[in-house]
Formats: structure tokens, C-alpha cells, sequence
């Protein structure tokens, strides 16, 4: 099970929106809507803030929104600010029964 | 509060073995399914393993099959991952936490740290 591609890293200014892709294949983002997204500031462990594509858990900001298409599922974050700045994973469900996580993808503020 | 407790870790050579342990605490432990997760040395998030709450639904990712036995006790709240022929490419900091509903994963432990070198 090869890993989801996400871009390396994504930049914005604070404000600014910013959108990171997550792309799949039919056996993990294709067949099911059960993508989650998580964020992992460093030294800390990481934080579910998106699950079922576009579900956001108690407490997280509704600055963070998700969307899926396709085998492509995508987080943008509308109005940037610096705490945002951090690593972010995606992460599906597959065919398999099993788990595969994106690469990761570095926000700069 | 609703917490998970990584422990076990620690510098072993390439083909010993390890046994990681996870504490929950502050929630019903029985119904939950339990992933371990782990993220190599400045890298990214790797899923390795399940065990679900009724014991009958177990698996891993390839990179760990055959080497690698996750197993729990419901009466003591714990789940446990048994690391055998370990090898270089498994340093990493390993995470267990519970899954609320297909990969909706919260809250995670703070990790262990399992090095692997001679």
C-alpha cells in the first residue's frame, strides 16, 4: 500500500487561504469516505482536526474546512494565522482493511 | 481525562526484540479499536497496526507483517505491540491511539522512542 501524496510543503501570509491536496487511488480515497486530516506541531503528537473528509471534531477551528473529489481529497485553511503553521497528514481508510497516511505537508505562515 | 500512555521503548540491536505496551485510561477501553502509528526520525506518519475491542479484527501494514504482533487485555486497559527481528528502518517514535470511528483518531499517547542500531 504505496502512501498518499501530498505536496511537500504549502505557504501563505496571515489572512490568506491556503488549500493541500491529498491524493489517493480507488482502493483508499476512491472507495471511501472516510478521510481524516491531522495536524502535528513539532515535538507534539499529532491532533485529529478532520475526519470523514470534511467533519470538523469539537473544537476545532471552522477556519479548517475539507472537501473531497474523486481519489483527491483536499483541507483548506481560510485565514491564516501563525498557530496554523505546522506539519499536516491525511490519512484514509483502504480496501484493505488497513490505514494509509499521506506524506505530510509543511505549512509555513 | 481521556488519555493513552506509551511505554517499552528504548535502544536495542538489529534483530532483538521489544515489546511496547499502551495504557488507557478515562474512557471505556473495551469497545475501542487500537492503532499504533509510527513516525521515523524526521519524517512522516506511518500506520503499522489494529486491534479491535472483541480481539477479532487485527492487521498490519506490510512493512511489519510477520515481524510485528499487536495484542491487548481488556481487563487491564492495555494493548501491546511484540517487535521481533527488528531492523534499522524501525527507529521511530511509535504512537498507539484509539479510534472513534473509521480513522477518526483521538486522543494519540505521547510516544515512545524505539532506536534500533548496533
Amino acid at each position: 500500500q504505496s502512501a498518499l501524496t501530498q505536496p511537500a510543503s504549502v505557504s501563505g501570509s496571515p489572512g490568506q487561504s491556503i488549500t493541500i491536496s491529498c491524493t489517493g487511488t480507488s482502493s483508499d480515497i476512491g472507495a471511501y469516505n472516510y478521510v481524516s486530516w491531522f495536524q502535528q506541531h513539532p515535538g507534539e503528537a499529532p491532533k485529529l482536526i478532520m475526519s470523514d473528509v470534511s467533519v470538523r471534531p469539537s473544537g476545532v477551528s471552522n477556519r479548517f474546512s475539507g472537501s473531497s473529489s474523486g481519489t483527491t481529497a483536499s483541507l483548506t485553511i481560510s485565514g491564516l494565522q501563525a498557530e496554523d503553521e505546522a506539519d499536516y497528514y491525511c490519512a484514509s481508510y483502504t480496501s484493505f482493511r488497513t490505514v494509509v497516511f499521506g506524506g505530510g505537508t509543511k505549512v509555513t505562515v | 481525562e481521556v488519555q493513552l500512555v506509551e511505554s517499552g521503548g528504548g535502544l536495542v540491536q538489529p534483530g532483538e526484540s521489544l515489546r511496547l505496551s499502551c495504557v488507557a485510561s478515562g474512557f471505556t477501553f473495551t469497545p475501542y479499536t487500537i492503532n499504533w502509528v509510527r513516525q521515523a526520525p524526521g519524517k512522516g506518519l506511518e500506520w503499522i497496526s489494529y486491534i479491535s475491542g472483541d480481539y477479532r479484527r487485527i492487521f498490519y501494514s506490510d512493512s511489519v507483517k510477520g515481524r510485528f504482533t499487536v495484542s491487548r487485555d481488556n481487563a487491564e486497559n492495555s494493548v501491546y505491540l511484540q517487535m521481533d527481528s527488528l531492523r534499522v528502518e524501525d527507529t521511530a517514535v511509535y504512537y498507539c491511539t484509539r479510534d472513534m470511528s473509521y480513522i477518526k483518531f483521538e486522543p494519540w499517547g505521547q510516544g515512545t522512542l524505539v532506536t534500533v542500531s548496533s
